[in-house]
């Protein structure tokens, strides 16, 4: 059964320090979504790929994060420098990329930030 | 721009009892149209969509959902709960390859 794997499962960093979360999506899914997920705000779509270019990243503090994807079978999320604030879930997904397909998510990364 | 609006946060229904979970979504055109289910510590898990066609739509572990276009809902129904069926529901309206989720509704089974 085919699944978006992320690593690592669960970070605790302090305040200042970088972090950096993995996604690899489902082998041959082209379109790749980075969300985040807290209490407050729910699931929220911070960027998203395809074929490795982003599409759009309006969701993502720009000045502390930043997503890539080195190639088809990566994306990475960045936060640098890390605050209190950023301690949430994040969840990759991903695609086929046939307009309304469904999602398949990763187990999440949990992120907590002292 | 889209939106979707879980009203219950919270359901507490015994097993065996039938199960409603709302959702009401507000979009301009026909909505594509998505139940997911969140296990503690898992990811999300498509539980059912609806894109076109029959309005009611029939998902996995015995989940079905109504399409209502004159109520802007998409209620999710299961006629006999069990205790694997705790969890957190999210509904969510898809734009493109964009969905956009509601808040959640967390159900907890009583025996």
């Amino acid at each position: 059964d085919a699944r978006v794997t992320q690593t690592p499962r669960h970070k605790v960093t302090e305040m200042g320090q970088e972090v950096t979360m993995r996604c690899q999506p489902i082998l041959g899914h082209n379109t790749v979504f980075w969300y985040r997920q807290t209490m407050m705000q729910g699931l929220e779509l911070l960027a998203y790929f395809r074929n490795r270019a982003p599409l759009d990243d309006s969701g993502m503090p720009k000045d502390r994060f930043s997503a890539e994807m080195p190639d088809a079978t990566l994306a990475t999320l960045k936060i640098q420098p890390s605050e209190p604030r950023d301690s949430a879930v994040y969840f990759c997904a991903s695609v086929l990329g046939l307009e309304n397909s469904p999602l398949h998510f990763g187990n999440g990364t949990r992120l907590t930030v002292t | 721009a889209q939106s979707v609006t879980q009203p219950d946060i919270h359901i507490t229904v015994s097993e065996g009892a039938s199960l409603e979970l709302r959702c009401n979504y507000s979009y301009g055109a026909t909505p594509y149209l998505f139940w997911y289910v969140q296990s503690p510590g898992q990811g999300l898990q498509l539980l059912l969509k609806y894109f076109s066609g029959d309005t009611l739509v029939q998902g996995i572990k015995g989940f079905e959902a109504e399409f209502k276009r004159s109520q802007s809902s998409f209620n999710l129904r299961k006629p006999s709960v069990h205790w694997s069926d705790a969890a957190e529901y999210f509904c969510a309206v898809g734009v493109g390859e964009k969905l956009t989720f509601g808040t959640g509704t967390r159900l907890t089974i009583i025996p």
